[in-house]
């Protein structure tokens, strides 16, 4: 069966300095990985997602993330935060074996003034 | 573009009555799928329709949950009788075609309160 893992409930940022959202992740055969934003009674937005090729994979708001498939991991990275970064991440995996995807519980960015 | 519309937004009920969401997906959109977001997790696959026809419902609690999509178009999910534990955010999501590599188009959400 196939899983994801977001370790951190929370990070927590300054305005302005890097931040990083780790998600790593379990299945069998090559993933398809997301990066899902939800802000308050809002839906979920597609920020990115690795089908194949270049490993570093640019998204939208500036948001980009790197497939490490020895560590299994998708870790989401933006260079600079902004106070409007503020809201919940979502991974999220499928793959042709599995089918359906399946999403981490989620981590809450907060970036601070 | 219209994005993936629900209704009603909140709703309220006591345990044992019965409830009904509804979607409408992206225009055009093949796949439409129900998801349980129960506070502190992450979405729940219900169910998966590729046009009118179930995909996956494997995770589907059919003794109280089900659903359609009529024409391949709306699609209906249906709590009855509901439980305590059936409070969550429940979103419809559409995508293009069946190709699980595509992106995925969520609606706002209903929040459902069983009490």
């Amino acid at each position: 069966a196939q899983s994801v893992a977001q370790p951190e409930d929370q990070v927590n940022v300054a305005e302005g300095n890097p931040l990083t959202v780790k998600c790593t992740y379990s299945v069998s055969g090559n993933p398809y990985l997301f990066w899902y934003v939800q802000y308050p009674n809002r839906g979920l937005q597609f920020l990115l997602k690795y089908i194949t090729g270049d490993n570093l994979v640019k998204g939208s708001y500036g948001f980009e993330a790197e497939f490490n498939k020895s560590q299994t991991s998708f870790h989401l990275k933006k260079p600079s935060a902004l106070v409007s970064d503020s809201a919940l991440y979502f991974c999220a995996v499928s793959n042709t074996n599995a089918g359906k995807s399946t999403f981490g519980d989620g981590t809450t960015l907060t970036v601070k003034p | 573009e219209a994005g993936v519309a629900q209704s009603p937004r909140y709703k309220i009920i006591e345990k044992r009555q019965s409830v009904a969401f509804w979607c409408n997906p992206i225009s055009g959109h093949a796949t439409l799928y129900w998801y349980q977001q129960i506070l502190g997790q992450g979405p729940k696959l219900l169910i998966q329709f590729q046009n009118n026809g179930v995909v996956d419902d494997s995770q589907l609690p059919k003794d109280r949950f089900s659903a359609e999509r009529l024409k391949g178009v709306d699609s209906t999910l249906k709590i009855q009788p509901a439980k305590l534990e059936d409070s969550a955010v429940y979103l419809c999501a559409s995508s293009p075609g069946q190709q699980y590599q595509e992106t995925q188009y969520f609606g706002p959400g209903t929040r459902l309160l069983v009490l």
